[in-house]
């Protein structure tokens, strides 16, 4: 039983480059989401996925795509990177609410924008 | 005002020693309320949901005062394992119900 796993789990990017961010989980969870931490800042809410098909803003959605095709995958794109977006990226999953479920984290991915 | 506010410590105390953290939230509609626990460049895990009577899980206790509006956790025998980051994580309402993160308390257990 894997949990959630990220891929991938460390990138270097130049300013403008693309790239995406997979999240999968094996445990038939509703619920995903994708946050960023910065030193400082904590943990801020980047998207969120109810289900699958769905998809909806956090906190800081400026610069981020996200797509939820099947129910185990979550996907974060950047469609051009820029150096504000270096940070740690961690997604989680839950079953259902995070406030009546526990919230299972991935590993994270520590991406590098030069 | 941040919603969710914590002393960034770190709080240095030595095995054996009890410690407590408090956390202040500014949703007075907030209705769950948890601590998670991080290691360093890990991702952050459940440590206990707090309830509104209080309740404890081994040597940590977590407490709720609704009218203050704010979160404790207690730790008491310390361990040098107990070294690491607590995030005090609240519900937040934007559409869907949500998480929101303290930025995190810093414990220190030294031998």
């Amino acid at each position: 039983n894997a949990g959630v796993t990220q891929t991938p789990k460390f990138r270097v990017l130049k300013t403008g480059q693309s790239m995406t961010l997979l999240c999968a989980q094996d445990m038939n969870h509703e619920y995903m989401y994708w946050y960023r931490q910065d030193p400082g800042m904590g943990l801020r809410l980047i998207h969120y996925s109810v289900g699958e098909g769905t998809t909806a803003k956090g906190e800081v959605p400026d610069g981020y795509n996200v797509s939820r095709l099947k129910k185990q995958n979550f996907l974060l794109g950047l469609e051009s990177a820029a150096p504000s977006q270096t940070s740690v990226y961690f997604c989680a999953s839950s079953y259902r609410s995070p406030v009546q479920e526990t919230q299972y984290f991935g590993p994270g991915t520590r991406l590098l924008v030069l | 005002r941040k919603e969710v506010e914590q002393d960034p410590g770190p709080f240095n105390v030595p095995e054996g020693a009890t410690v407590a953290f408090n956390c202040t939230y500014s949703n007075s509609a907030s209705q769950s309320f948890f601590w998670y626990r991080q290691d360093c460049r890990k991702e952050p895990k459940l440590l206990m949901s707090v309830y509104s009577s209080g309740n404890e899980d081994g040597r940590f206790t977590a407490q709720l005062n609704r009218a203050s509006q704010y979160i404790s956790l207690l730790i008491r025998d310390s361990k040098l394992s107990d070294s690491a980051t607590y995030l005090c994580v609240v519900n937040s309402y934007s559409g869907y119900s949500t998480l929101t993160f303290g930025k995190g308390t810093m414990l220190l257990v030294s031998p």
